[in-house]
């Protein structure tokens, strides 16, 4: 069946560090793929997407490539801020017999000044 | 609205009892998900409106779990005979076209 699958967190980076959160995914069809952010003391937020093979998602600095090849959504950042810290989720959208989405467990990053 | 309201935004109850969880989804938007997160756990899906269809009521852990919408309205999320386990934040969001969703802040259960 479909799933996805996330880095074990938490991450710890210092500030302006590069950031690189795992994702792989399995899956029958066309899905599309997603990173959510929840913030401490808030709900999750979109973060980006991508909807078919070889798009770039990309928003805040963030960005990452939807690799069937691969079958990874890889997220990543060039220069971490502290505001950054956070839970990231990696997602999978499809459709069969409806539509539905699956969550990755979620990594958690924590960036150091 | 401008978002996804949940309410309340807190609950403690004693085990055993009934709680109703809300979520007001944005107007206009024809998906409505439930979710769970336990602590340091990812997202649990529990159950899917989708307009005026039935819903999938899929993730749904166990009979003590029911969900209600009404049209593209207000859900109600039903726990009946909490245990601890249903400890956690439930999480509400709605979506006008299936890409992206707007997620409410949660309503945190706590079961004593």
């Amino acid at each position: 069946g479909n799933s996805v699958t996330q880095m074990e967190g938490p991450v710890t980076l210092s500030e302006e560090a590069f950031l690189t959160i795992n994702c792989t995914y399995t899956a029958t069809g066309y899905p599309s793929l997603f990173w959510y952010v929840q913030y401490p003391g808030e709900g999750l937020q979109l973060l980006l997407k991508a909807t078919k093979a070889d798009d770039k998602g990309s928003n805040k600095g963030f960005e990452a490539t939807y690799r069937k090849e691969t079958t990874s959504f890889h997220l990543e950042k060039g220069s971490v801020q502290v505001s950054d810290s956070a839970v990231y989720f990696c997602a999978l959208f499809f459709y069969t017999g409806g539509f539905k989405t699956i969550f990755g467990a979620g990594t958690r990053l924590f960036v150091k000044a | 609205g401008a978002g996804v309201s949940q309410s309340p935004s807190n609950k403690v109850t004693e085990k055993g009892k009934d709680v109703e969880l809300r979520c007001d989804p944005i107007s206009g938007h024809t998906a409505l998900y439930w979710y769970r997160q336990r602590l340091g756990q990812g997202l649990e899906f529990l159950i899917y409106f989708q307009g005026n269809s039935a819903p999938d009521k899929s993730g749904l852990p166990s009979d003590r779990f029911s969900a209600e919408r009404t049209g593209e309205s207000v859900s109600t999320l039903t726990i009946q005979r909490t245990q601890q386990e249903d400890s956690a934040v439930y999480l509400c969001a709605s979506s006008l076209n299936n890409y992206g969703y707007t997620f409410g802040s949660g309503t945190r259960l706590t079961v004593v």
